[in-house]
């Protein structure tokens, strides 16, 4: 069964902070993987990852894909409190995009 | 670019009611979009998806005679929840995709709360 599983579930940290966070997945036809920031409303697009091993970039904001040992991190430095959101992990499979339970990330100042 | 636009951002009814949600992609053309649902503190939960032209594909426990998902156009999609009831209430999401690609973009998606 597909599955895709998101840790930490929850993460405080102070603002400056780097943090870490992990999608580990399941999935037997994989086309890519996303990555979403969702606050108050629907989620917005961060990156897609279809390649072992290229970091994608953005900002303060970077993630790496290991397809080898089925897992993806999303990176964020120098934390502000305007990261605080859920972040979450996508599998396209099949075109079908299976979610993890999502990261709630909280920066307090 | 690829701006999705749901409408609308929140609405009440009364119990019995029937509700039309649209979701609309402005600068590309979507084939296909999926609609969602959120409860409180959990992940999106896929309920249908759509293709320009055919008959949505719903997941399994979705009442597709309850949620009416029509996508008459590469732009427009549209989600009725006929006779609402407060079960019903929840926070449904919009998505597109254009044709082979592997993003999907979202709509601010709409509270419906139901009375």
């Amino acid at each position: 069964e597909d599955k895709v599983v998101q840790s930490p579930l929850s993460l405080v940290v102070h603002e400056g902070d780097t943090v870490t966070l992990n999608c580990s997945y399941e999935v037997t036809n994989f086309r890519s993987l996303l990555w979403y920031k969702q606050e108050k409303k629907a989620p917005t697009f961060l990156f897609m990852l279809t390649s072992s091993g290229i970091e994608k970039k953005s900002g303060r904001l970077s993630s790496i894909l290991d397809k080898k040992e089925l897992f993806s991190i999303l990176n964020i430095t120098a934390t502000q409190t305007g990261d605080s959101a859920v972040y979450l992990c996508a599998l396209d499979s099949n075109y079908q995009l299976i979610w993890g339970a999502g990261t709630k990330l909280i920066i307090k100042p | 670019g690829a701006v999705v636009s749901q409408h609308p951002s929140w609405v009440i009814c009364k119990s019995g009611t029937s509700v039309k949600i649209e979701c609309r992609s402005l600068d590309f053309q979507a084939t296909t979009m999926f609609w969602y649902r959120q409860f409180p503190k959990q992940s999106l939960m896929l309920m249908a998806t759509s293709n320009e032209g055919s008959k949505a594909t719903y997941e399994q426990g979705v009442e597709k005679d309850k949620f009416l998902i029509n996508h008459a156009s590469l732009t427009l999609s549209t989600l009725t929840v006929t006779s609402a009831h407060p079960e019903d209430s929840s926070f449904y999401i919009c998505s597109a995709r254009t044709g082979g690609g592997n993003i999907q973009y979202f709509g601010a998606g709409t509270r419906l709360s139901v009375l």
